[in-house]
């Protein structure tokens, strides 16, 4: 059983078109997290969840926009979609909030717009 | 807040030598370090963490770290390494209230 499961893998759109990646964790953990990874390979947080709750923003356009249904799920919806956002987008999960909890990883999102 | 350096971007290795990825860190406040493995197309999985304890720390695949606190490193070494170890490997710190953040990472090629 996949722990942490992202879709779709692949997504192939048009500047200014919205999209959604939807993902799912079965490890019954609290916290979750999306996670950009640019083409050099540097990972950076975007969003974090505790139990719903929205707790990390960084300084993402609100083009974005994270949903949380219940704490298994993290969405991610994007608006206006732009060349930029070309990248690999990671969800992620840990047990909890506290900085000694390890993240587990989905296998990724590859967007490219065009 | 934390920052993660890794000296370098990609280290080639031949099939059974030893190899040691390098990594430093710069926080104020007392640190909890991590080391990440991502094969091609997949997501990261940890290889190994130093909470508290022990400065050696030993993980999955053959690999162990040693935490320097007085040279602000958490290098990641493996005595001989396989073919199936190329990927990109990441070390990561968190601390205090920020999350975890990530260094750029270091591309791991084997060489047979």
């Amino acid at each position: 059983d996949t722990a942490v499961s992202q879709t779709p893998k692949y997504l192939v759109t048009q500047m200014g078109n919205d999209k959604s990646i939807k993902c799912e964790q079965n490890l019954g953990h609290d916290t979750m997290y999306w996670y950009k990874q640019d083409s050099k390979k540097f990972l950076k947080i975007m969003f974090s969840y505790n139990n719903k709750e929205l707790i990390i923003n960084e300084t993402v356009p609100n083009r974005f926009s994270p949903k949380s249904p219940d704490k298994a799920h993290l969405n991610l919806h994007i608006n206006s979609l732009e060349l930029g956002d070309s990248a690999v987008y990671f969800c992620a999960s840990s047990q909890d909030l506290a900085r000694i909890s390890p993240l587990h990883f989905g296998n990724g999102t590859r967007l490219t717009v065009t | 807040a934390q920052s993660v350096t890794q000296l370098d971007s990609q280290v080639p290795v031949f099939e059974e030598a030893p190899v040691e990825l390098r990594c430093n860190y710069s926080s104020s406040v007392s640190v909890y370090l991590f080391w990440y493995v991502q094969y091609p197309n997949q997501g990261l999985q940890l290889l190994l963490k130093y909470l508290s304890g022990s400065t050696l720390v030993k993980g999955i695949n053959g690999f162990e770290a040693e935490f320097n606190k007085s040279q602000t490193s958490f290098h990641l070494r493996k005595p001989s390494v396989h073919i199936s170890d190329t990927a990109e490997y990441f070390c990561a710190v968190s601390g205090g209230n920020t999350p975890l953040v990530f260094g750029k990472g270091t591309r791991l090629s084997v060489i047979a």
